[in-house]
């Protein structure tokens, strides 16, 4: 099983200031498959990038993933106080679910 | 626009059974793969069960392996989640999740809003 470590577990930045998420893998994940989620309070997760790069529809491009092998990163180039979230890393390189998740990490607006 | 709509969560006693359903819209239900992922009050997210556009495959989680089945019914863009034998560590926030593909490897695409179970005596 693929093991995702994120970090760091909480980012408190300044709007408009840019914000590096990590998600390390314990194994290379081949193909770049990988995503990342958005989870605000109170609401269900909406996926952001896939395929480690990928923006999905209707995403803003102040987001942007980059990353391969074991090493992967989230960036939101200027924050919003609507980019106040939890932010999941997922897997689904394995040839067999489990597709594991990260711990997370929680974005705050100083 | 893809709609995903979670029943069925409530509180139950341990050892006993609950069924989620899962009524998805706005998309071609048969050939898309279905997730279930799962959330314990203040805590990430944890995937417990896939299963093929066609039913033909299904993968568990460990920790619900034996105890949870996934199945689907194509001609009522449901799916469901029966979950047997409960513990206290079940309580979650049930979702389920469209996946990018009909089978293989995939990240899940939309998302429902939750059903919420709570096991407790």
């Amino acid at each position: 099983e693929i093991v995702l470590t994120q970090s760091p577990g909480t980012l408190s930045l300044s709007p408009g200031e840019r914000a590096t998420l990590s998600c390390g893998a314990s194994q290379s994940v081949t193909s770049n498959y990988l995503a990342w989620y958005q989870q605000k309070p109170g609401q269900a997760p909406r996926l952001l990038i896939y395929d480690a790069s990928s923006r999905a529809t209707g995403i803003p491009d102040r987001f942007s993933g980059s990353g391969s092998g074991t090493d992967f990163t989230l960036t939101i180039s200027r924050l919003e106080p609507e980019d106040v979230a939890v932010y999941y890393c997922q897997q689904y390189a394995s040839s067999s679910p489990p597709w594991t998740f990260g711990q997370g990490t929680k974005v705050e607006i100083k | 626009q893809v709609h995903l709509v979670e029943s069925g969560g409530g509180v139950v006693q341990p050892g006993k059974s609950l069924r989620l359903s899962c009524a998805v819209s706005g998309v071609r239900f048969s050939n898309y793969a279905m997730h279930w992922v799962r959330q314990a009050p203040g805590k990430g997210l944890e995937w417990v069960t896939v299963m093929w556009y066609d039913g033909s495959n299904e993968y568990y989680a460990d920790s619900v392996k034996g105890r949870f089945t996934i199945s689907r019914d194509n001609s009522k863009n449901t799916v469901y989640l029966q979950m047997d034998s409960l513990k206290a560590e079940d309580s979650a926030i049930y979702y389920c999740g469209r996946g990018s593909a009909a089978a293989g490897n995939m990240f899940v695409e939309n998302w429902g809003q939750g059903t919420l179970v709570t096991v407790s005596s």
